[in-house]
């Protein structure tokens, strides 16, 4: 066990709905970042949030959006659904901002029926 | 941007026997890390190893950050080594802030 949960662990919508995923780091980590790992893509880095701001966005499209709340947790926003969504979503947390061990959660599978 | 390569992309070891996968990368990186896959999906940090030497029991990994290479060492492999090896290396950049490798599929066999 990382220390690092995510929820709901599975997740089955329809294309065009709007789905909420949420993760809660390590105690004591305040960085998050999110992923996602698809068959034809591998793992892919979205956004990272240090202590409630964003600090790095890698290849998340404009229908996701992320935040870090004041109690550190964060859930990461997918809107106007497509099949091909449908993947598997990871948060990871470490203690500073960048250039330290990720702890992996358990992810949360999205399919998009 | 920075590529990250891993071979062999398929490996099928006899349980007992040693294996090397390799990480290569091509630029100048803050951070790698090696990770362990199982299959059960469950992302395993095995090590952070920015450069140098590290060993875990029976997983050893090297670094040589200079020729941006990284190896990752099982010894003694058991089945519950099977899964998927990744390396993902860090960056100060924004975009390509963490780069995953394709990932090495290792196959143990009784």
């Amino acid at each position: 066990d990382s220390g690092v949960t995510q929820t709901p662990k599975h997740l089955i919508t329809a294309t065009g709905q709007r789905v909420t995923l949420r993760c809660s780091p390590r105690s004591g980590d305040l960085s998050v970042y999110w992923y996602q790992q698809s068959l034809d893509q591998g793992l892919q880095f979205l956004i990272q949030y240090y202590n409630g701001e964003e600090r790095a966005k890698g290849n998340i499209l404009e229908r996701f959006s992320a935040q870090q709340f004041p109690d550190l947790h964060s859930e990461l926003n997918l809107s106007s659904l497509e099949l091909g969504d449908s993947a598997l979503y990871f948060c990871a947390s470490s203690t500073g901002d960048g250039g330290d061990t990720q702890y992996f959660g358990p992810g949360t599978r999205l399919t998009v029926l | 941007g920075i590529q990250v390569e891993q071979s062999p992309p398929d490996l099928i070891l006899q349980e007992g026997a040693n294996s090397t996968l390799r990480c290569n990368f091509s630029d100048s990186v803050n951070n790698l890390q090696w990770f362990h896959q199982n299959p059960w999906g469950q992302l395993i940090n095995l090590f952070y190893i920015p450069s140098g030497t590290k060993q875990n029991g029976r997983l050893s990994a090297t670094t040589v950050a200079t020729e941006r290479y990284s190896l990752l060492y099982i010894s003694s492999s058991q089945t519950t080594d099977s899964g998927v090896y990744f390396c993902a290396v860090e960056r100060q950049t924004s975009y390509d802030k963490v780069i995953f490798g394709p990932g090495t599929s290792l196959s143990v066999i009784p």
